[in-house]
This record gives C-alpha cells, structure tokens and sequence, in this order.
C-alpha cells in the first residue's frame, strides 16, 4: 500500500511558467512533509518542507501548500527554469519516525 | 566537500557473491541513514543508526542484509548471497543532532547491479 503517492509520473513546462507538482497521501498521522529534487547520478536534495501546523510555506520561487483534509500537498515553482528539471520527490514523516517518499515527478523546463 | 560521500559508486556483482558499500556521513552527523531506491520508486527506508546504535530496521531489511557503524562514524552495509532483485540504488543519508532526523542530507548513492 502506497501512502505517498504522486500520480504524475512526468510534467513539461514552458521556462518562466508555473509549474505545478502534486502529492497525495494516506496515512493521517503524518505530521511533516518535504520535497526533494534529484539530478541524475546524485542523491536527492532537500528543496522545503511543511509542518502540519501550517498550510503554506514559500522560500523564493518555491511553495508549498498543504490541505490536510484532502491529504494533499503540492510543490509551486514560479517561474520553472530550465535548471529546474529534475526529479522531485514528495516524502511524509509521522512524529518522528522515518520518511516515506512518493515514487517522484519527472520535471521538465523547456526554454 | 563535506557532504555525505559513498563507495563504490557502481557495482556490479554476481549472484551469490558478498557485496558491501561504505558511508561517511557530515562530519558530527549523529543520525544515519540507508535507504534503498529501484527504478520509477522514491527511496524506501531500510535502517538507521543514531550515533552506533542501530536503531530500527526496515522489514526490508532481509537477513542478509547487514549494516553497522562501530564508531559512530562511518557505516558499512553489507548483502550476502546476492539476488538479482537486490539491484537498486543505495542511498545513505546522515542528519544533524537537534532535529530529530527531520534534516536529512543524502549521499550519491551506490548503484548496485546483480548479474
């Protein structure tokens, strides 16, 4: 049973649009989440995080937002940029323990 | 650079044969930890150490599958009789003291392919 799932395996957006990557879950005792990018042949690297407390968190082009009652959060990136494309993976955390992470999307950035 | 470091990063071994993979955490990293990525997944937690304690383990984590950290530095994860479903990326992760694991900065990983 997957808890993080992310249903698009891949996105293609045009440079300086918004892109948008969404994330559901299943396990209501989450109570953190994050995002992270992945390059090929290195490991993945921490974009943002959201607490449960919160329903918005935005660090320069980046935002994510949480709605806990749908169990759903997703990634904003405004504007995409062709450095952008990446895998992005969307983990959950339940009070400590360890993170589960989605299967990821597959960003493309088109200039 | 003093980001988490991993070797070998390719491996390709028979089935059968010993395999292990070594992790040098961030330096003064208390946590760390191994996960274990197959094509089209996110990474999947198999176990993690706080300091040398090893203290949980994935049900992942089959009986050949070994890891330690004796030092509370460095860590090894060794498999044993190696099966062509164990190829997959491993990933090793450390974390700071403070934030309870909710940091976590990942190594390169190693690709391992079982023939």
């Amino acid at each position: 049973d997957q808890q993080v799932k992310q249903n698009s395996p891949s996105l293609s957006v045009q440079e300086g649009r918004i892109s948008i990557l969404n994330c559901d879950y299943t396990n209501s005792m989450f109570d953190y989440f994050l995002w992270y990018k992945k390059y090929p042949a290195e490991g993945p690297t921490f974009l943002i995080s959201i607490s449960s407390i919160k329903d918005k968190n935005e660090d320069g082009r980046f935002t994510v937002f949480l709605n806990k009652s749908a169990k759903h959060l997703s990634l904003h990136i405004v504007p995409s940029q062709p450095g952008d494309s990446a895998v992005y993976f969307c983990a959950g955390n339940n009070y400590g323990q360890n993170f589960v992470f989605g299967p990821g999307t597959r960003l493309s950035v088109l200039p | 650079d003093t980001g988490v470091s991993q070797d070998p990063r390719h491996k390709i071994t028979k089935r059968g044969q010993n395999v292990t993979f070594r992790c040098d955490p961030i330096s003064e990293h208390n946590r760390l930890y191994w996960y274990r990525q197959t094509l089209g997944q996110g990474p999947e937690f198999l176990t993690y150490f706080q300091n040398e304690a090893q203290l949980e383990k994935s049900r992942l984590l089959s009986d050949r599958f070994s890891a330690e950290r004796p030092k509370g530095s460095f860590s090894t994860l060794e498999i044993q009789r190696t099966e062509q479903g164990d190829s997959a990326m491993y990933l090793c992760a450390s974390s700071p003291r403070m934030t309870g694991g909710l940091e976590q900065y990942f190594g390169p990983g190693t690709r391992l392919t079982v023939t």
